[in-house]
């Protein structure tokens, strides 16, 4: 049973670019997690989705963040117009259920903007 | 209330020490203590989580320390090894809730030397 895959691992981007970060939840797990680390800090939590919905996005930027999970493929983290404050390590979970205690996380994306 | 304050930033431990992290949240709600580990280039993978209704838990060398009432829970790894270098995250949030709602200290940075 593979883990969470994430991909690419890192990216570059020149300013103004979009950013696409993918995610692959382990098998039979329909909840997923994207995070954000930027150096030196924890981990912030930026959106949950099942299939086809997205449940909470109490952390994702107002702006050009948006993020999907749908019927078929992995879940997508889109960043428009990329600024260089976005450059961090992105990281997304899976999880069976809506629980914290039953969650994986991927190797994570990093992200640079140039 | 929604703050994880984790200490100290970074920490150096000879091979058999013991390393002690510590971490202080606010809201009293919470009910649900896991600690992260995360090795460099990986993602967090949960090693050790503990609930209110015991004091402490302990799983091999890795020992979690909960005080209710000070609000404060610690991580102690005895006999610490050189393959325990890593960055440790405390988190808190509610027991079988979302995983985005667990609150994530900045981290603590551990390198055990020979």
């Amino acid at each position: 049973n593979a883990g969470v895959m994430q991909n690419p691992r890192h990216l570059v981007r020149r300013r103004g670019q979009e950013a696409r970060l993918r995610c692959s939840p382990m098998k039979g797990h329909s909840h997923v997690y994207w995070y954000r680390q930027l150096p030196e800090e924890g981990l912030k939590f930026m959106v949950y989705l099942q299939k086809e919905n997205i449940i909470d996005e109490s952390g994702m930027p107002k702006e050009r963040f948006s993020a999907e999970f749908p019927k078929e493929g992995p879940s997508i983290l889109r960043i428009q117009q990329v600024v260089r404050g976005d450059s961090a390590a992105y990281f997304c979970a899976s999880s069976p259920q809506s629980t914290n205690t039953e969650a994986f996380f991927g190797q994570g994306t990093r992200l640079t903007v140039v | 209330q929604q703050q994880v304050k984790q200490s100290p930033q970074s920490l150096i431990v000879q091979k058999g020490g013991i390393s002690i992290i510590n971490c202080a949240y606010e809201n009293t709600a919470f009910d649900y203590f896991p600690w992260y580990q995360q090795f460099p280039g990986k993602g967090p993978a949960l090693l050790i989580a503990i609930r209110p209704d015991v004091s402490e838990k302990k799983e091999g060398r890795f020992t979690i320390s909960f005080n209710k009432s000070a609000k404060q829970f610690s991580l102690h790894i005895m006999d610490s090894q050189p393959g325990d270098s890593a960055t440790y995250f405390c988190a808190a949030g509610h027991y079988g809730g979302s995983q985005g709602n667990l609150i994530f200290g900045k981290g603590t940075k551990l390198s055990v030397k020979p």
